[in-house]
């Protein structure tokens, strides 16, 4: 069954800190890895995406890495910020489909405190 | 910031009343979706559509309908809301073009629906 999981559920640490999320997957055939953040009360907005071939990308604050042999990955943030609070979910794409059928894990959810 | 609206932003209705909840986008992107969020829980994909006069429907079971008249409008319509409908509901556009684009889906901001 293609399943992600993530880890850990909820997070709360102090502004400037660093905190690192996880997200094991067992989606198959294997076509790309993505993280969104959501705020409260708003619709996810993509962060970064990876495919088979690329194990780190970043965006700004924000470090995603892959490792598709064991396949986890991991969504690093530096330096955070209030703004940072919500909450970050990973997203597996298949290829078995024209569809690009997506499988969401349930989020971290992130509160950063001042 | 994505061009895809969504209204209303929050609905409360009583059981029994027929609700549409509107989706709009002007990417021109031809591939449209709409999920199913409970509070703490994974998106559910419910409908999805390649384009005009196509949908689907998606992995969660849905009482809802959807309809695809027009590339960037893809309402979706109860007939007869219940209180097992209160939840949010997602809607999020992405190009055809896979390859190119890597099917990334763009977000609405959601309607949170409350039946009474």
């Amino acid at each position: 069954k293609n399943q992600v999981e993530q880890s850990p559920q909820s997070l709360i640490i102090l502004e400037g800190k660093n905190c690192t999320l996880q997200c094991n997957y067992t989606v198959s055939p294997f076509s790309n890895l993505r993280w969104y953040k959501q705020d409260t009360g708003r619709g996810p907005v993509s962060l970064t995406i990876m495919t088979f071939s690329e194990n780190t990308k970043s965006n700004g604050r924000y470090t995603a890495t892959l490792d598709a042999d064991t396949k986890q990955s991991s969504l690093h943030i530096t330096a955070s910020q209030l703004s940072d609070s919500a909450s970050y979910i990973c997203v597996v794409s298949d290829r078995g489909s024209t569809l690009g059928r997506l499988y969401f894990g349930r989020g971290t959810q992130l509160t950063v405190w001042p | 910031e994505a061009d895809i609206y969504q209204t209303p932003r929050y609905l409360v209705i009583g059981t029994g009343k027929k609700i549409t909840l509107e989706c709009s986008q002007t990417m021109g992107h031809d591939k449209m979706y709409w999920y199913q969020q409970d509070p703490g829980m994974e998106l559910h994909l419910i409908h999805y559509s390649y384009g005009v006069n196509s949908t689907e429907k998606g992995d969660l079971s849905s009482e809802s309908t959807v309809s695809r008249i027009r590339t960037e409008h893809f309402p979706l319509t109860l007939e007869s809301a219940r209180p097992s409908h209160t939840s949010q509901y997602l809607c999020a556009s992405s190009e055809s073009k896979a390859a190119l684009a890597k099917n990334i889906q763009y977000f609405g901001a959601g309607t949170r629906l409350s039946v009474l």
